[in-house]
């Protein structure tokens, strides 16, 4: 069964700065594309950031380029993201989503909230 | 930047059809994907590709795409069926998009 399940959520002031991860199970990981995408309260959904299966091809959105950092290890089979200079309209449930960066996003993990607040 | 428009909400009867649409500037030259979000869940793929089901997915749910607008099709419709909808393309300028969203109430 696949899974993919969240972590690194939580409380963070203006400025600050927070590690997601997304752990993989139930698949070969390193064969497979990856994404986050983010919903704040109560709004749509808002696609972040892409990577290839190896690594070398990253993509993010406008709003986050220069902040965030998406990485993964294909040995530990985990999706991180490193987010910096995080700011209140930051603050939103982050899920990690498998799928190519043009094609559906099959399987999403369950999310874990972010809360850029003083 | 590449923009998606859906209706913020479609109402539909039970049993009835219903149509959710997404349009964007020839959105015919770009592969559509749907999604259905219940409340407090994480979203779930229901058509891939323009109009393809992921396995599990009722063939009650069918989509199409031409010139400036794609459509979710939902035929028999159940109580189960009210969620959100996102539309979403990957667009060479924008990146990946996501529609607004569409609630569909089921009366």
């Amino acid at each position: 069964e696949v899974q993919l399940v969240e972590s690194g959520g939580g409380l963070v002031q203006p400025g600050g700065s927070l590690r997601l991860s997304c752990a993989a199970s139930g698949f070969t990981f390193s064969s497979y594309e990856m994404n986050w995408v983010r919903q704040a309260p109560g709004k749509g959904l808002e696609w972040v950031s892409y990577i290839s299966s190896s690594g070398s091809t990253i993509y993010y959105a406008d709003s986050v380029k220069g902040r965030f950092t998406i990485s993964r290890d294909n040995a530990k089979n985990s999706l991180y993201l490193q987010m910096n200079s995080l700011r209140a309209e930051d603050t939103a449930v982050y899920y990690c989503a498998r799928g190519p960066a043009t094609g559906g996003f099959d399987y999403w993990g369950q999310g874990t909230l972010v809360t850029v607040s003083s | 930047s590449y923009v998606l428009t859906q209706p913020p909400s479609v109402s539909v009867a039970p049993g009835k059809t219903a149509r959710i649409t997404c349009g964007g500037n020839n959105i015919g030259s770009k592969s559509v994907h749907w999604y259905q979000q219940k409340p407090g869940q994480a979203p779930v793929l229901v058509i891939y590709y323009d109009s393809d089901r992921p396995s599990g997915i009722p063939e009650r749910f069918s989509g199409s795409n031409s010139g400036n607008t794609a459509t979710l099709t939902i035929s028999r419709v159940e109580a189960g069926d009210e969620a959100d909808y996102y539309c979403q393309v990957w667009d060479s300028s924008s990146d990946l998009v996501f529609g607004g969203g569409t609630k569909l109430t089921v009366l």
